[in-house]
């Protein structure tokens, strides 16, 4: 089993649609999440954290589920520029490092 | 805003040629890490470093070595390069600590023929 696993997509929505996607992980001892934007042939960008109760910035939600592992993402009003892979990223601390995992992504795109 | 840069953004080499990507970071940032990415397998962690000149290995550090002899510069070495190399190279570096968020760079995109 991958340690994070997602649903690579695409999914294909119409401009102003409701999209959600989810993550799950393996690790039941790890401490911290994220979801993490890659637009085509570009790096890795932060997106959010994603907090035990759940937390929310602009048109973006992200929920965690401790006890069945698994982590959403949810995009209100969605617009062409939210087009992009996104990446659900998990933590496995080694020694002192902060160790993440990183998801395949799940790739969204998002048309007139 | 946090800058980490690669030194090359396309890098075309010959077969077992020696390699070094350089990656530079200017947050004062104590871990730096070297992934590649391929086309469905993600990202996979090659090497980190969590202090200067201290390095820890990947999930795939067959091929590679490290070096990082300053905090802010953390450099990924093909010892001696092949086809399978072939890939897109990404640094990141974050703060200490076990629960922070990396920062890239804009990736290296190296074709070893």
């Amino acid at each position: 089993r991958k340690e994070v696993e997602q649903d690579p997509g695409p999914f294909n929505v119409p401009e102003g649609a409701t999209v959600a996607f989810n993550c799950t992980y393996s690790n039941s001892a790890s401490q911290s999440f994220f979801w993490y934007r890659q637009d085509c042939r570009k790096e890795p960008k932060l997106l959010m954290s994603v907090y035990s109760s759940g937390n929310e910035d602009g048109r973006f939600t992200a929920q965690l589920n401790r006890a069945s592992q698994y982590i959403s993402l949810l995009i209100r009003d969605s617009k062409l520029s939210d087009s992009a892979t996104y990446l659900c990223v998990v933590n496995s601390a080694a020694g002192t490092a902060s160790k993440l995992t990183f998801g395949t992504g799940t790739r969204l795109q998002v048309t007139l | 805003d946090v800058k980490v840069t690669q030194s090359s953004r396309y890098l075309v080499k010959r077969t077992g040629e020696k390699v070094f990507l350089e990656c530079v970071q200017d947050m004062d940032h104590e871990n730096m890490f070297w992934y590649r990415q391929d086309p469905g397998l993600g990202l996979r962690l090659i090497y980190f470093s969590y202090d200067v000149k201290m390095k820890e290995k990947g999930d795939i550090p067959e091929g590679y070595s490290v070096s990082r002899e300053k905090k802010e510069r953390f450099s990924l070495i093909l010892e001696s390069a092949s086809t399978n190399q072939t890939s897109m190279y990404l640094c990141a570096s974050s703060r200490g600590g076990s629960n922070q968020p990396q920062h890239f760079g804009d990736g290296t995109r190296l074709s070893i023929l």
